[in-house]
């Protein structure tokens, strides 16, 4: 097994232009999520998922976008990135009965 | 809504020194509860977690936490750290009855390690 996967591992934009990361599992977990990590700040929720099809709002949810199409894919989106989204990007997933996550390696994100 | 605070943001310690790590959590109901290690450069991992029972909970890498419900706390203890030891450590929460499937993490305390 790969575990959580995450593409690209590094990526560096200007300002206004727009991206894709990938997650990929393959565990077959239901539950999907991003996170992003910030100096003093830990790891905050940005969107997550309970199951193909479905999204929902974290606590950071704004100038970002995702989509659960299958089930082992989970994208996260910046339709026009912005300095403040610098950051490194976590991707976790779980299943239903067990409370702790597996992540994957992050993504590391420069906007410009 | 449920909180996780570390107040030790950065820890320097010699080889073979006591380590101990504070988190608290603001959370009234029941709650299970993490340690994750960072190592540089690489990804979160499970170091130990608390759901149930004994409070002492034993991980990886000699590491032990205790939770202590009177106190809101779980501080992440280990008695001889090495320099291998060196990484961010993030305490993280889940309240069991809140709906929110998500963890709640703190912010993570830089460990230093010094041979």
């Amino acid at each position: 097994n790969a575990g959580v996967t995450q593409t690209p591992k590094f990526r560096v934009l200007k300002t206004g232009q727009s991206m894709t990361l990938l997650c990929a599992q393959d565990m077959n977990h239901e539950y999907m999520y991003w996170y992003r990590q910030d100096p003093g700040m830990g790891l905050r929720l940005i969107h997550y998922s309970v199951g193909e099809g479905t999204t929902a709002k974290g606590e950071v949810p704004d100038g970002y976008n995702v989509s659960r199409l299958k089930k082992q894919n989970f994208l996260l989106g910046l339709e026009s990135a912005a300095p403040s989204q610098t950051s490194v990007y976590f991707c976790a997933s779980s299943y239903p009965g067990y409370v702790g996550q597996f992540f994957g390696p992050g993504t590391r994100l420069t906007v410009l | 809504a449920q909180s996780v605070s570390q107040h030790n943001h950065h820890v320097i310690l010699s080889e073979a020194a006591s380590l101990e790590l504070g988190c608290n959590y603001s959370y009234g109901g029941t709650v299970n509860l993490f340690w994750y290690v960072q190592y540089p450069g690489q990804h979160l991992q499970l170091l130990l977690k608390y759901f149930s029972g004994d409070p002492l909970v034993k991980g990886i890498k000699g590491f032990e936490a205790e939770f202590i419900k009177s106190k809101f706390s779980f501080n992440l203890r280990k008695p001889s750290v090495q320099w291998s030891d060196t990484a961010e450590y993030f305490c993280a929460v889940k309240g069991l009855d809140t709906g929110r499937r998500a963890l709640t993490f703190g912010s993570g305390t830089r460990l230093q390690v010094q041979p």
